[in-house]
């Protein structure tokens, strides 16, 4: 597609269940990068691909949280065990490679609410 | 750590007059600095970028000047507008973590 696109857009569960979010990236853009933003808070980062190298989960907040890439495209991030305090936006990102002055695209994020 | 700081969490400018956001950095190992202009329920969009090796880059209303003395990045918009009301995040091309953000209002 023309854009990275990610779905749900928004996502209300309750406390304790797993959730899975998707995020297709733009076509061609080996980098794929997952973010979140928390009420009144900045880009938090997640996680990063980039082609066939190991991701680098270095943001990943706890091990409830995981991601994969399938066929260098699609990502799936998967919270498991969802708390209050998983509320927030995801937003994932792409780009052609991570030493580029053009930046990311990101998508429009999906809305994780946890009751 | 965070490579890049933004100071400033928010600045009011009135319209047709200039919006300077700044950012520092810490490590000098980059060769991108990227800002990016966020509304509200949508995703953060590029906005404009500089090379390591310049000092300022501009594009129609928006310039980047680089300090690498200071370590120090500034966005300049000029004349400021309505629409440019939005959280700008700063951030450098070889590390995925963002500043945190100066939510800039034009009031008009």
């Amino acid at each position: 597609g023309a854009g990275v696109s990610q779905s749900p857009s928004n996502k209300v569960t309750e406390k304790g269940k797993d959730v899975e979010l998707r995020c297709d990236p733009i076509s061609g853009h080996t980098a794929l990068y997952w973010y979140r933003q928390s009420l009144g808070q900045g880009l938090e980062f997640l996680i990063y691909f980039q082609g066939n190298s190991a991701p680098d989960k270095s943001g990943l907040p706890s091990d409830r949280f995981s991601a994969e890439r399938t066929g260098g495209s699609v990502s799936t991030l998967t919270i498991q065990r969802t708390q209050q305090e998983d509320s927030a936006v995801y937003l994932c990102a792409s780009s052609l490679a991570l030493r580029t002055g053009t930046g990311y695209t990101f998508g429009s994020g999906t809305r994780l609410t946890v009751v | 750590d965070q490579q890049v700081k933004q100071n400033s969490p928010s600045l009011s400018v009135q319209e047709g007059r200039i919006s300077i956001l700044n950012c520092d950095y810490t490590n000098s190992m980059f060769d991108y600095f990227l800002w990016y202009k966020k509304y509200p329920a949508e995703g953060p969009t590029f906005l404009i970028s500089i090379s390591s090796i310049k000092d300022k880059n501009e594009d129609g209303r928006f310039t980047v000047f680089l300090n690498k003395s200071a370590k120090h990045l500034s966005l300049h918009i000029v004349p400021s507008q309505p629409g440019d009301s939005a959280v700008y995040f700063c951030a450098v091309n070889n590390d995925m973590r963002f500043g945190a953000g100066t939510r800039l209002t034009v009031k008009p």
